[in-house]
């Protein structure tokens, strides 16, 4: 059973264009979703959160968004850079997010072309 | 601050042996989790340790099993290994107390311990 799911494996964009990730869940009771990124032969790095109780937050060219009634969120890059190539997680959790038991997603493969 | 070191960064096992993979928080950090990424599948949480308790655990079975010493280092370890077990095995560690969000679920993960089982 996949809580968590990221649908595409895969996403290319243009350096400087926006780059638009997605999420869904299926479990209404989490309340804390986090976004992570991962090189390869490295571990995952936090990028940024969202709490259930707001539907939007923003930090830097990261942007994340949280429509509870669809059970889906969106991370938005703006711009895309070259280094930004990379596996995307999303992440979910209950507790409000002190614990650190996460459901993450399958991940999505981002390429930024030059 | 030194981060999450994980000992060994690669191995190579065969069917039925056991493996025991090591971990170092960082410095203050009182809660270690370990998750499993194979192909395809996410990063999969296999349990959660705080204060030498183990506090969650995912959907494993009993042979992976873990555990934290007074100074928050923790172990896992697999037992008769299978094929199905190679994987990357990642450790994460946070405060534990003290943060609020948004940085409450923030996981600060090491490079993984590649394990191959033939």
């Amino acid at each position: 059973d996949q809580q968590v799911k990221q649908n595409s494996p895969s996403l290319s964009v243009q350096e400087g264009r926006i780059s638009i990730l997605n999420c869904d869940y299926t479990n209404s009771m989490f309340d804390y979703f986090l976004w992570y990124k991962k090189y390869p032969a490295e571990g995952p790095t936090f990028l940024i959160s969202i709490s259930s109780i707001k539907d939007k937050n923003e930090d830097g060219r990261f942007t994340v968004f949280l429509n509870k009634s669809a059970k889906h969120l969106s991370l938005h890059i703006v711009p895309s850079q070259p280094g930004g190539s990379a596996v995307y997680f999303c992440a979910a959790s209950l507790n409000s997010g002190n614990t650190g038991k996460l459901i993450f997603g399958q991940g999505t493969t981002l390429q930024v072309k030059p | 601050k030194a981060g999450v070191t994980q000992t060994p960064r690669y191995l190579i096992k065969t069917r039925g042996q056991q493996v025991t993979l090591s971990c170092s928080p960082i410095s203050g950090h009182r809660s270690v989790s370990w998750y499993q990424q194979t192909p395809g599948q996410g990063l999969q949480f296999l349990f959660e340790y705080f204060s030498e308790t183990q506090r969650n655990k995912g959907n494993f079975p009993g042979r992976f099993s873990g555990r934290q010493f007074s100074n928050s280092r923790s172990e896992m370890n697999v037992s008769t290994l299978e094929l199905g077990d190679s994987a990357l095995y990642l450790c994460a560690s946070r405060p534990g107390t003290g943060l609020s969000p948004p940085r409450a679920g923030e996981l600060f993960f090491g490079e993984g311990s590649r394990l191959t089982v033939l």
